[in-house]
């Protein structure tokens, strides 16, 4: 089955600094990637997608890119604010005729320090 | 506008006292998911339910088990918790498209079995 590689398990910047975190997929089928932010005690949201027909989204301060010849995927949150403070979850799933399920990356702690 | 509501936000329970989660959504999804996230951990599929059929995760405890009596409501039930159940129960739904299916979590229900 899918396996999904995530790093950092924890980050720590300074406000308006920019923040990258880098996953990898083992099943070449993947094709959708979401990445969703989990703040405390609350359920996990959805911040950005990519579907393997493209190679990079951007949504104002948030961007991801994705290699599928080296299986590996990025969250970039640029002009980071004390806001973004978070758990962040990459996600891989095989999207075909049917449905699929989520592989789960472990995590990053995101702290942005005011 | 809540897509996805889970009741209650915080559940105790007794040792071996059965419990009841449950799940509603407005989005008319034909796919509903529950996981189990405990601290510092990614989601972890249970089961799901694609229209009223029943898939269940091979590691999940027959303690577990699941009803989905219309499109709109999913419930988790718990047999018998112990102490290892308590976690942050979450529940997704999302539409089948065959590209990459978009999961919409809940807030979580919180166990606690003393």
């Amino acid at each position: 089955g899918e396996n999904v590689e995530q790093h950092p398990s924890t980050l720590s910047v300074q406000e308006g600094d920019s923040a990258v975190i880098k996953c990898t997929y083992s099943d070449s089928a993947s094709n959708y990637f979401p990445w969703y932010k989990q703040e405390l005690g609350k359920g996990p949201q959805l911040i950005i997608d990519i579907r393997s027909n493209v190679g990079e989204k951007k949504d104002q301060r948030i961007a991801v890119t994705l290699n599928k010849t080296a299986k590996h995927f990025s969250l970039h949150i640029t002009e980071t604010q004390p806001e973004d403070s978070a758990v962040y979850f990459c996600a891989a799933s095989i999207g075909n005729s049917g449905y699929s399920t989520l592989t789960f990356g472990k995590g990053t702690m995101l702290l942005v320090s005011p | 506008d809540a897509m996805v509501i889970q009741n209650p936000r915080y559940q105790v329970t007794q040792f071996g006292k059965p419990v009841t989660l449950s799940c509603s959504q407005t989005l008319n999804h034909n796919v509903m998911y529950w996981y189990q996230q405990k601290s510092s951990q990614a989601p972890k599929l249970l089961f799901h339910y694609y229209d009223k059929d029943f898939n269940n995760e091979a590691d999940t405890p027959d303690n577990f088990q699941s009803r989905r009596p219309n499109t709109s409501f999913c419930f988790l039930d718990i047999r018998s918790p112990g102490l290892g159940d308590a976690a942050m129960y979450l529940c997704a739904t999302s539409r089948v498209t065959g590209l990459g299916e978009t999961q919409y979590f809940g807030p979580g229900t919180r166990l606690l079995v003393l």
